[in-house]
């Protein structure tokens, strides 16, 4: 079934730690996103990427990192986790032209990122 | 640019109530409109769509119209149950510069009491 999948679904660490944050997605989509969810809801764009090997910052500026190295795989790494990293962060994907509904995005299930 | 604004929440309202959660937008050119809607714990899901003007999107009992006259697209729902508790979003698509991406409201929680 086409899907997409983020791992891990939660994830507690301590300051200075670097963790990788996994998306994959099986719907062949070219386009992909990561967005950080504050408290209050609001989405925020931090990364998205049009195909292979092409990443672009978003409109949340993110000391967070993105490499698009495969089609289906989208890691975003912190190098160095501080509280402030501290996020609800949800990765998306999304197709081209009219059957793709428009840039329709169909989102992951999020990983809910502590840092300590 | 592109925005979405969202009457702002908390909604609280019993079971069986109409409900009304107002977007407006300001976009160029004719944008796609969405809902999505975000259960506790979970991604977004995409609850209904517009690709053009006067468009109605429907979807497990609600609806909501694109209305290019009042860059509008309200969504309704007849009778709210309590499992409808979740983040609501209103979002567009643009092309040009924005091609690809969301631009999205901030979200209006809607709690349903029994």
């Amino acid at each position: 079934e086409a899907d997409i999948y983020q791992t891990p679904r939660y994830l507690v660490i301590g300051t200075g730690k670097k963790i990788t944050l996994e998306c994959s997605q099986t719907m062949g989509h070219d386009k992909m996103y990561w967005y950080q969810q504050d408290p209050g809801m609001e989405l925020h764009l931090i990364h998205y990427s049009y195909g292979v090997n092409s990443t672009e910052k978003g409109d949340l500026s993110s000391e967070s990192t993105v490499s698009r190295i495969r089609t289906e795989h989208f890691p975003l790494t912190l190098e160095s986790a501080r509280p402030s990293h501290t996020s609800q962060y949800l990765c998306a994907s999304s197709g081209t032209g009219y059957a793709a509904g428009y840039n329709e995005q169909f989102f992951g299930p999020g990983t809910r990122l502590t840092v300590l | 640019g592109d925005s979405v604004t969202q009457m702002e929440g908390p909604v609280t309202l019993s079971e069986e109530a109409f409900l009304t959660i107002n977007c407006t937008y300001t976009a160029t050119g004719y944008p796609s409109l969405f809902w999505y809607v975000q259960y506790p714990g979970e991604g977004l899901q995409l609850l209904l769509k517009a690709t053009k003007a006067d468009d109605k999107g429907s979807n497990k009992g609600f609806e909501a119209t694109y209305r290019k006259e009042t860059t509008s697209f309200h969504l309704e729902k007849g009778s709210v149950q309590v499992s409808d508790s979740a983040v609501y979003f209103c979002a567009l698509s643009s092309g040009g510069t924005s091609y690809g991406k969301l631009t999205f409201g901030q979200g209006t929680i809607l709690t349903v009491h029994p």
